[in-house]
């Protein structure tokens, strides 16, 4: 399998634009993470969803940030209107359980908001 | 507040000796500890993960648990400079996917 696949790897837009990050989980992880991970708050997770629904977005900071996963093989996180304070890499990873232990990570996106 | 602290560092061991990470974590309900290892500009990665009180080696990594007070560490032998990397700790609660991540212990190895 090639892992998960991430898109763009990366980013940089300005103030206000609307930022679409995309995921592919590796085939046959029924869950699938978005973290965001920034110097000063270390790795954070935004939302999880399993088998294709979301189940916790009680880490989503804010209404500007939606998240969506239309199918087994694809995620978006989405950023309107992205904000300087949102620069960070965007971490996605899957997993066929959620104990920790088989939770594969993609190779992140860095977005820079100017 | 669930919380998973880890000396943020950077620790400077070298070439050679032993390496020697910490992480206290404050949820007696804890049930399975993980160490991840996250190098530059990558993604985090997971080398060694523990469920039981005592020690657990894999390779030149040894993680040791002491459920009652409350710490998770990992050692590293013969510390190599590939070894340099952030050292995550995770701590899953087993519930409602409660996977409590430690800010990271950056560590130098120096030749």
């Amino acid at each position: 399998d090639a892992g998960v696949i991430q898109s763009p790897r990366h980013e940089v837009t300005e103030m206000g634009q609307e930022v679409t990050l995309r995921c592919k989980p590796i085939s046959g992880h029924d869950y699938l993470f978005w973290y965001r991970q920034t110097m000063m708050r270390g790795l954070e997770l935004l939302i999880y969803f399993n088998n294709n629904v979301p189940i916790d977005d009680s880490g989503m900071p804010e209404d500007r940030f939606s998240a969506k996963m239309p199918n087994a093989s694809f995620s978006t996180l989405k950023i309107q209107p992205s904000e300087p304070r949102d620069s960070a890499v965007y971490f996605c990873a899957s997993s066929d359980n959620f104990s920790g232990n088989t939770i594969y990570f993609g190779e992140g996106s860095w977005l820079t908001v100017v | 507040q669930k919380e998973v602290e880890q000396n943020s560092g950077p620790l400077s061991v070298p070439e050679g000796a032993i390496a020697s990470l910490n992480c206290t974590y404050s949820d007696r309900v804890s049930q399975s500890f993980f160490w991840y290892r996250q190098y530059s500009g990558k993604s985090p990665e997971l080398i060694m993960s523990i469920y039981s009180n005592g020690d657990k080696e894999d390779g030149r990594f040894t993680a040791q648990l002491n459920k009652a007070s409350q710490y998770v560490s990992l050692l590293i032998r013969d510390s190599q400079p590939s070894d340099s990397a952030t050292y995550l700790c995770a701590v899953y609660l087993g519930s409602n996917y409660q996977l409590i991540w430690g800010a990271g212990t950056k560590l130098i190895i120096k030749p």
